[in-house]
């Protein structure tokens, strides 16, 4: 198995300008989960899905963000307009039962 | 929400000796798991070691093992006989057993430098 993968794994992006990262999850997971680490406030919970249907965007920061998961082996998370402040690394993770598998994360950055 | 305290930012240990790394949490339920999770520096999320709540003995994993002391809410990681490659952040994680939807809750984070 290949595992969680995610692309880009660096993105520099101009303020103002849309982002799009992309995630494979490992097949037969059920769940995937979008986190945003950052060294302020570390690992942050954006949103999960449960076959494929978003269950919890409540850590969204701002309707800037968006979450898509349009089958089970696919799933974006969408920045417009990006804003310096969204600089961090964007981790995915897929899971089956109890652990969780991460991506190697996208490190994101607005200039 | 629970919550997943480390209190310890940034921690050294010498290459082969010990050293123990400490997670506290806070929840009002009696069954969860609990997480190691290793960060090196290329990025990469590693699962270390799990420990289930309702299992008195001590997760082991190799050179890495846990102290879970369910009363005092404590979980804290023992790596023995350290390597240079051990050197990363490591993430202590809770998740409730009675959670549908696998939610987990990250600490801060603790680092670890491994001198030779």
């Amino acid at each position: 198995d290949a595992g969680v993968i995610q692309s880009p794994r660096h993105e520099v992006t101009e303020m103002g300008q849309e982002v799009t990262l992309r995630c494979k999850p490992i097949s037969g997971h059920d769940y995937l989960f979008w986190y945003r680490q950052t060294m302020m406030r570390g690992l942050e919970l954006l949103i999960y899905f449960n076959n494929n249907v978003p269950i919890d965007d409540s850590g969204m920061p701002e309707d800037r963000f968006s979450a898509k998961m349009p089958n089970a082996s696919f799933s974006t998370l969408k920045i417009q307009p990006s804003e310096p402040r969204d600089s961090a690394v964007y981790f995915c993770a897929s899971s089956l039962g109890t652990g969780y598998t991460f991506g190697s994360g996208t490190r994101l950055t607005v200039v | 929400a629970q919550t997943v305290t480390q209190s310890q930012p940034e921690m050294s240990v010498q290459e082969a000796e010990t050293v123990t790394l400490s997670c506290t949490y806070d929840t009002s339920e009696s069954d969860y798991y609990l997480f190691w999770y290793k960060q090196p520096p290329s990025r990469q999320m590693i699962l270390v070691i799990r420990q289930e709540a309702y299992k008195q003995q001590n997760a082991t994993e190799n050179r890495f093992s846990v102290n879970f002391q369910k009363a005092a809410k404590s979980f804290s990681l023992k790596i023995s006989d350290s390597q240079l490659g051990d050197a990363a952040m490591y993430f202590c994680a809770y998740r409730s057993a009675s959670d549908n939807f696998n939610k987990f809750y990250f600490g801060s984070g603790t680092k670890l430098n491994v001198k030779p």
